[in-house]
């Protein structure tokens, strides 16, 4: 099962809004509405941030959104903070296998 | 509170054996699907194994299918991965899951490290 496909790495400035992309194929992302994000810390636990594409868990900031188009999922953070900075991973619910990642994406707020 | 404890972790020789387990507290096990989820040293997040929540349904990635097998006990709300003909490119750690379905992951414990060498 390939991975679902990040860029490795993305940066913005405090306060600008940033998006990183997570292409999957039909038999994933373009298949199920079941995407989510994740974000982890280095030497942390990975957490949830969105989920089912487009969702916010409890105690997740309203910057965070989530959307889809195709096989293409993304997610959006807007008024970027020194605290976002971290490593945020895609996942889609696949035919196969039930759970696919991506190869994650390295935010850097400058 | 939703914890999960994972235990286990070992250094283990190439085509060794090893069992993780993982001790659900804090919620009524018996009604989530489970997951185990590996993150090699520096590298990504990689699905290992799901198992529902009665056990009668499971699932593996490719590149652990015939050689780990994962079960869980209600009863002791404890998940198992049971691993086998372990390689180097297995070392990881480990991260045990609660599932939404079969969907997303909603916590995570803390991992049990795996190293594979001789």
């Amino acid at each position: 099962q390939s991975a679902l496909t990040q860029p490795a790495s993305v940066s913005g400035s405090p306060g600008q809004s940033i998006t990183i992309s997570c292409t999957g194929t039909s038999n994933d992302v373009g298949a199920f509405d079941f995407v989510s994000w994740y974000q982890q810390y280095p030497g942390k636990v990975p957490k949830v941030v969105i989920f089912d594409v487009s969702n916010r868990p409890s105690g997740i900031s309203n910057r965070f959104s989530g959307s889809k188009s195709g096989n293409t999922a993304s997610l959006s953070i807007s008024g970027l903070q020194s605290e976002d900075e971290a490593e945020y991973y895609c996942s889609s619910y696949t035919r196969r296998t039930t759970l696919v990642f991506g190869g994650g994406t390295k935010l850097t707020v400058l | 509170e939703v914890q999960l404890v994972e235990s286990g972790e070992a250094l283990v020789q190439p085509g060794g054996s090893l069992r993780l387990s993982c001790a659900a507290s804090g919620f009524m096990f018996r009604t989530f699907a489970m997951h185990w989820v590996r993150q090699a040293p520096g590298k990504g997040l990689e699905f290992v194994s799901a198992v529902s929540t009665g056990g009668d349904s499971t699932y593996y990635a490719e590149s652990v299918k015939g050689r780990f097998r994962i079960s869980r006990d209600n009863a002791r709300n404890t998940v198992f991965l049971q691993m086998g003909s372990l390689r180097s490119d297995d070392t990881a750690r480990y991260y045990c899951a609660r599932g939404q379905g079969l969907k997303y992951l909603d916590y995570w414990g803390q991992g049990a490290l795996v190293t594979v060498s001789s």
